[in-house]
């Protein structure tokens, strides 16, 4: 059983539309991470958040996390296809800190 | 670029061999991080150190080990190699050893197990 749930899997839509990508789990988290891993690259971080109901932007990118800290989604505006990629959520839970535990992932296609 | 270096960025062995990958952390990093990345199971989370010692384990296989040494960068030796060993290995370093601290990620090291 996956601890995090990432939807959907894969998304492919064209430049200009808007989508959201969701990341599910039954358990709390003290802190939940948005990576991008592009092919052939390791995942670069967008965005930290830590309290419950917390919107972050980040260009045309808005996260939202949960406000019982167990869920968080990511809006990204107007894709472009330079959004292509695959997205991670990854969750720090309280009582082990140290490790982070990653959702499979969303593959998002934006076609021009 | 991250700053974390990873070598080999391919290799390609043959069931039960041992091999060795190697990370050299960002500047500053007292924190190694390793995952495994497959396409069944995703990203996992699989040993930490921090400043040479052990500081949390994950799913991290017995045949599996790794060490950081006193100039911080760390190995992660696999041995008795499996077909399912195949996936992508990521090494991951953050100046804190926290898991909700940044971590930036190397380009990886895919093995494939033959």
């Amino acid at each position: 059983t996956q601890l995090l749930e990432q939807s959907p899997q894969f998304l492919s839509i064209q430049e200009g539309e808007n989508l959201t990508v969701y990341c599910n789990s039954s358990s709390v988290f003290s802190s939940l991470q948005w990576y991008r891993q592009e092919p052939g690259e390791g995942p670069v971080l967008l965005v930290t958040v830590v309290t419950g109901g917390e919107v972050k932007k980040l260009k045309r990118l808005t996260f939202q996390f949960g406000d019982a800290r167990k869920d968080s989604s990511l809006h990204i505006t107007a894709a472009q296809p330079g959004d292509t990629g695959l997205y991670l959520c990854a969750g720090a839970r309280g009582g082990s800190n140290y490790k982070l535990t990653f959702g499979k992932g969303t593959l998002l296609t934006v076609n021009p | 670029d991250s700053g974390v270096t990873q070598t080999p960025k391919h290799l390609i062995t043959a069931t039960g061999q041992r091999v060795t990958l190697r990370c050299s952390p960002r500047s500053g990093d007292l924190s190694v991080y390793w995952y495994q990345q497959s396409l069944d199971q995703g990203l996992q989370f699989l040993i930490q150190y921090y400043n040479g010692e052990e500081r949390a384990k994950g799913n991290i296989l017995e045949r599996f080990s790794a060490q950081q040494f006193p100039d911080l960068h760390s190995e992660l030796n696999l041995s008795s190699l499996e077909l399912g060993d195949s996936a992508l290995y990521f090494c991951a370093s953050s100046v804190e050893g926290l898991a909700g601290s940044k971590q930036f990620f190397g380009p990886g090291t895919r093995l494939t197990v033959l």
